[in-house]
């Protein structure tokens, strides 16, 4: 089982680069890494997914290294909408069932202006 | 409207008592999940379903009954609520194993 571990929360000026970065210690070859963010009284969002190495995409980027064992969301340039809830997740449907996929209690992350 | 919803929002009952929550997708997504969301438990999965009539459990099935004769509908049930049942419930679609996951509003449900 994949576990996941982030920090319990973090806090940012505006316009900072923020860097969550998640321990996925027991990850499994076929896990994808995937991250979310929550809002307050909202569903979950998908933010980005990735394999190995660096995915970008026009909100986020993700840095993953070689051992696989952790990896780093980075927000550029954070605002004050950016205040929410990231959950790092770790798993893979086709490798044995989704209930290994666990979602954790997410990293807090408080923009101030 | 396309997308995911839940109904009711919100939903207070007594211990003891059924309870049933709706989820309903428009995107015909193979895969449909139900989570609950407590304060210091994150989001943990209670039941999932790959298709219609096929459906298993998550982390924390106990107390729940699932459904899925219709693959844009997901009911969950609580056959006989209890206090520790109180919390938010998300449902979530996705078309693929590895795809994103889609939430719903969610559904907070009180058990007094």
């Amino acid at each position: 089982l994949a576990k996941t571990t982030q920090p319990i929360s973090m806090d940012s000026y505006e316009g900072q680069e923020v860097n969550i970065t998640c321990s996925h210690n027991n990850i499994a070859t076929n896990d994808y890494i995937t991250w979310y963010q929550q809002f307050p009284s909202q569903g979950p969002r998908f933010i980005i997914q990735g394999y190995k190495t660096k995915v970008t995409n026009e909100v986020a980027s993700l840095f993953i290294p070689a051992d696989r064992k952790s990896s780093t969301l980075s927000l550029p340039r954070v605002s004050l909408s950016d205040t929410a809830v990231y959950y790092c997740l770790v798993g893979d449907l086709n490798s044995g069932g989704y209930q290994k996929v666990t979602f954790g209690t997410g990293t807090k992350l408080q923009v101030i202006p | 409207d396309a997308g995911i919803t839940q109904s009711p929002r919100y939903k207070i009952t007594e211990t003891g008592r059924q309870v049933t929550l709706m989820c309903h997708q428009t995107w015909s997504h193979s895969y449909m999940f139900w989570y609950r969301q407590d304060l210091g438990h994150g989001l943990r999965l209670i039941y999932y379903s790959a298709a219609a009539d096929i459906t298993d459990k998550g982390e924390v099935p106990d107390g729940y009954v699932v459904s899925r004769s219709k693959t844009e509908n997901f009911p969950l049930t609580l056959e006989s609520a209890t206090r520790s049942q109180t919390s938010v419930y998300f449902c979530a679609s996705s078309e693929n194993t590895r795809d994103t996951q889609y939430f719903g509003p969610g559904t907070r449900l009180t058990v007094l």
